[in-house]
C-alpha cells in the first residue's frame, strides 16, 4: 500500500524566515512520482512540482526548493524568505508510474501561516 | 489557457436528495479524476477516466455514487440519496501526462 506522511500539521513563521515542510512516503513500487500541491484559502489545489523516483537531483525554483532523498523516502520542500502570500495548506502526494493506477495518494497536509 | 472548471461551486441539499456535479477538464487532457476532501484531510481518490472509459473506482465510491464521461470531454458525478457524511469538497482534476491539474471544487453541504 502507498502512504504519505506529513508529520507537521501546522507551522507559523514570521515573514522572511525560511521554512521546511517535511514529507515521508511509503511504497513498494520501484518507480513512482512525487508531487507537491499548494491549497490557498480560496480552496483550489495548485500544482507546484512533480519528481520522478529515478531522478534524485534537487530542484530550485525561485524561493522554492525540493530535496528528494530516496534512501530515507523523503521529499522535503523549503520556502526561502517566506512571504505572506505563501500562507496556505501544502500537500505532498505520491503516484505509481507503472501498473495502471493513476490515483494520487495525498498526505494530510501542513498549514503554513506567514505573519507580517 | 482555460483551466479545469467545476459547477456548481457550492451546493446545499437536504438529506435524501440527489445531486449532480459537473467538471469540464482542460481541453486537450484525456484523463479526468474525481477526489473528495473533508475538512483537515488531504483529497481522497474516487474515480478516474481515460477518454470515456472509467478505468478505476475507489472503494469509497459506494453504489450511491456514479460518474460518467459520455463523450470523453466533461464529466458528471451524481450522488443519490445524499447523507450527512457526504458533506465534503468534491474536486476534479485532469491530465495529459502524470501531472494532474485541479479545478476549484464543488462544496457540498448535506443538511
Amino acid at each position: 500500500a502507498q502512504k504519505v506522511t506529513q508529520a507537521q500539521t501546522e507551522i507559523s513563521v514570521v515573514e522572511k524566515e525560511d521554512v521546511t515542510l517535511d514529507c515521508v512516503y511509503e511504497t513498494r513500487d520501484t518507480t513512482y512520482y512525487l508531487f507537491w500541491y499548494k491549497q490557498p484559502p480560496s480552496g483550489e489545489l495548485v500544482f507546484l512540482i512533480r519528481r520522478n523516483s529515478f531522478d534524485e537531483q534537487n530542484e530550485i525554483s525561485g524561493r522554492y526548493s525540493w530535496n528528494f532523498q530516496k534512501s530515507t523516502s523523503s521529499f522535503n520542500f523549503t520556502i526561502t524568505a517566506s512571504q505572506v502570500v505563501d500562507s496556505a495548506v501544502y500537500f505532498c502526494a505520491l503516484m505509481r508510474s507503472q501498473g495502471g493506477s493513476e490515483k494520487l495518494v495525498f498526505g494530510k497536509g501542513m498549514k503554513l501561516t506567514v505573519n507580517p | 489557457d482555460t483551466g479545469v472548471s467545476q459547477n456548481p461551486r457550492h451546493k446545499i441539499t437536504k438529506r435524501g436528495q440527489n445531486v449532480t456535479f459537473r467538471c469540464d477538464p482542460i481541453s486537450e487532457h484525456n484523463r479526468l479524476y474525481w477526489y473528495r476532501q473533508t475538512l483537515g484531510q488531504g483529497p481522497e481518490f474516487l474515480t478516474y477516466f481515460q477518454n470515456e472509459a472509467q478505468l478505476e473506482k475507489s472503494r469509497l465510491l459506494s453504489d450511491r455514487f456514479s460518474a460518467e464521461r459520455p463523450k470523453g470531454s466533461f464529466s458528471t458525478l451524481e450522488i443519490q440519496r445524499t447523507e450527512q457524511g457526504d458533506s465534503a469538497m468534491y474536486l476534479c482534476a485532469s491530465s495529459q501526462g502524470p501531472s494532474q491539474f485541479f479545478g476549484p471544487g464543488t462544496r457540498l453541504t448535506v443538511l
